[in-house]
């Protein structure tokens, strides 16, 4: 099975600064057919998980241009620009190239 | 709009029963693979299993494999989970989630299941 890995697993953050998570999986994460299937999901306290990022980079729609992904291979990263109180919840990367698997999840919370 | 609802968690002692349902709405069900997930209380997202559009293609994680049975029917609009052997480390919230390549797209808001005596 693919591993993610997520970190930190904790992430304390001022309002309107930038924020961070990175996401490593154990293999590399392109699948035969070139697209690399990696996937970010936000999930605020009490709900379920929303679809943030697909495919390293493509914004859902309805996703504020806040939030960005960027990555290739093994090494992945979900940047915030500035955060607002809103995007208070844990966060989470999955891969859909080998089944599907989830990092362990990063909070985000207001400092 | 796009839904999913699950329905069928409850309380069940170890060892029983109980068959999970999605309802699908707001899109044409039958093309779409279909996926199963759970959430422990406090911990992750786990996939559980995965049924083609066709209703062929089963997979499921080592952890439910033999004790779980996904299914669907296509002209109810419906996706079932039916789990037996329930285990203590079963108790979660289950998610039905539509399959887009590689990703899920949308998610149901989750059924609980709780296995205790």
């Amino acid at each position: 099975d693919v591993v993610m890995t997520q970190s930190p697993l904790s992430l304390p953050v001022a309002l309107g600064q930038p924020a961070s998570i990175s996401c490593r999986s154990s293999q590399s994460l392109v699948h035969s057919d070139g697209n690399t299937y990696l996937n970010w999901f936000q999930q605020r306290p009490g709900q379920s998980p929303r679809r943030l990022i697909y495919k390293v980079s493509n914004r859902d729609s309805g996703v504020p241009d806040r939030f960005s992904g960027s990555g290739s291979g093994t090494e992945f990263t979900l940047r915030i620009s500035r955060v607002e109180a809103e995007d208070v919840g844990v966060y989470y990367c999955m891969q859909g190239t080998h089944s599907w698997t989830f990092g362990q999840g990063t909070k985000v919370e207001i400092k | 709009e796009v839904q999913l609802v699950e329905s069928g968690g409850g309380l069940v002692q170890p060892g029983g029963s109980l068959r999970l349902s999605c309802a699908a709405s707001g899109f044409n069900f039958s093309p779409y693979s279909m996926n199963w997930l759970r959430q422990a209380p406090g911990k992750g997202l786990e996939w559980l299993s995965h049924i083609r559009g066709d209703g062929g293609g089963i997979t499921y994680a080592d952890s439910v494999k033999g004790r779980f049975t996904i299914s669907r029917d296509n002209v109810k609009n419906s996706l079932y989970l039916q789990m037996n052997s329930l285990r203590d480390e079963d108790t979660a919230v289950y998610y039905c989630a539509r399959d887009t390549r590689g990703s899920a797209d949308y998610w149901g808001q989750g059924t609980l299941v709780t296995v205790s005596s």
